[in-house]
């Protein structure tokens, strides 16, 4: 099945300090979607990207749907205690049809005090 | 708030138990799913669910049941359990099934099989 290689699995940084992330696959996907997960909670859509070569910001997130299609990169600029978290990728072959989300494995980023 | 409820939040359970997950989504959504969550894995779809009809089983064993009475509501029943069924259960809804319809997650529920 489809795999969503997703890295680094962890970072620690301190406050202020800028974070990158990034997702590969073997396969094209069509839409890259990332995911943040607080302690107790279900994820929550970050960013949805649908065209290769995308670039969208939100806040101080921003994410890019690669070239290739087969990866994606997440950067938190200026990273606050409430950036903790799991930061998930997902990716779908299709944009309009049933096609269902693979998810990446996660990165854990904790900002050390 | 996400407007996905699910109760129970935590779940102790032996193996010869029946119980069942229920998820509640207040936000006209006619999609819904079932998700596992384990630790160190990607999260993995289990069921979906569009207008009520089942539309994805991803091969799941036969000791989880899916219920989906309205489009409001979805159940997870669960019997004969093994440790290794153990994870987190999340379920979403989206207003459809395409991939750029946002898929709302509730809270989940911490199952622990003994």
């Amino acid at each position: 099945g489809q795999q969503l290689n997703q890295s680094p699995q962890s970072m620690f940084i301190q406050e202020g300090e800028d974070v990158s992330m990034n997702c590969t696959s073997s396969s094209i996907f069509n839409t890259w979607l990332w995911y943040k997960q607080d302690p107790g909670e279900g994820p929550v859509l970050l960013i949805a990207l649908y065209k290769a070569g995308e670039l969208t910001s939100n806040g101080r997130l921003t994410a890019q749907f690669g070239i290739t299609r087969k990866d994606s990169f997440l950067n938190i600029s200026a990273s606050i205690p409430s950036d903790v978290g799991i930061y998930f990728c997902a990716g779908s072959r299709g944009n309009f049809g049933n096609e269902k989300l693979t998810f990446g494995t996660g990165t854990r980023l904790t900002i050390i005090p | 708030e996400t407007g996905v409820t699910q109760t129970p939040r935590h779940l102790v359970m032996g193996m010869t138990n029946k119980k069942s997950l229920k998820c509640e989504q207040h936000l006209g959504h006619n999609a819904m799913y079932w998700y596992k969550q384990s630790a160190k894995k990607p999260l993995e779809l289990m069921f979906v669910y569009n207008f009520k009809e089942q539309t994805e089983n991803n091969s799941v064993p036969s000791r989880f049941s899916p219920e989906c009475p309205n489009s409001s509501h979805l159940f997870l029943h669960l019997h004969t359990l093994q440790p290794e069924d153990s994870a987190l259960y999340l379920c979403a809804s989206s207003q459809g099934l395409a991939a750029y319809n946002e898929q709302f997650f509730g809270p989940g529920t911490r199952l622990t099989v003994l």
